[in-house]
């Protein structure tokens, strides 16, 4: 267990460009949940999914906002035309539906994005 | 999803219990209460959960309320390294997404 893996840990943008995140999470994990945090607030939730199906998005999620998880592993989020507002912590988790701990949810480092 | 309110700030001093309070008014009955901590510049890491019943873990102690509106989480002895933000997240188990500002606990040495 190497635990939730995020990269890159820091990325800073100008405005208008697009970025993309990657999560790892831990290997036997079939739950994965994407998270923005700014300064001074709880995390607050984007996307989930189980396996390779997204099963819920936030309201707040522009649709600039697109997740993946192709193969039930890893995952991306790609922000499209970044604006200053896009500025937070963007933090990954992962969770298991079976066995003892189920849907505990274990969290990454983050990714720091900074748009300039 | 649920909604949760819980104290701004708390103070402790080192080695002494601390009693963290949040209220939960609006979990349905089949809500979990999950509670995480998130120290700087980490993510939140899990503490505990419960459902109905007290529950003890090596982390700490949840106390839930009877009717279920409020719950405690109980720290034993506090150290230094619990200085962090704790959150108390309601929910369907598997999806307890709504993080408030939590509380951000100061152990005094």
């Amino acid at each position: 267990d190497t635990g939730v893996s995020q990269d890159p840990r820091h990325k800073i943008t100008k405005r208008g460009q697009n970025v993309t995140f990657r999560c790892d999470p831990i290997s036997e994990h079939n739950r994965l949940y994407w998270y923005r945090q700014t300064l001074g607030q709880g995390p607050e939730f984007l996307t989930y999914f189980q396996n390779e199906a997204q099963l819920e998005k936030s309201r707040l999620l522009s649709d600039r906002f697109s997740a993946e998880r192709p193969k039930g592993s890893f995952s991306t989020l790609e922000i499209q035309r970044t604006e200053q507002g896009d500025s937070a912590m963007y933090l990954c988790a992962s969770s298991s539906t079976g066995g003892r701990g189920r849907d505990t949810q274990y969290f990454g480092p983050g990714t720091r994005l900074t748009v300039l | 999803d649920a909604k949760t309110t819980q104290p701004n700030s708390m103070e402790s001093n080192e080695e002494e219990p601390v009693h963290l309070p949040c209220n939960h008014s609006t979990i349905s009955g089949t809500d979990y209460i999950h509670w995480y901590r998130q120290l700087p510049s980490q993510g939140p890491e899990y503490v505990i959960h419960g459902l109905t019943s007290n529950v003890n873990n090596r982390m700490a102690s949840l106390a839930i309320a009877e009717d279920r509106k409020s719950s405690t989480l109980i720290l034993h002895r506090a150290t230094l390294r619990d200085a962090a933000v704790y959150y108390c997240v309601g929910g369907p188990y598997g999806q307890n997404f709504v993080f408030g500002p939590g509380t951000r606990l100061s152990v005094l040495p």
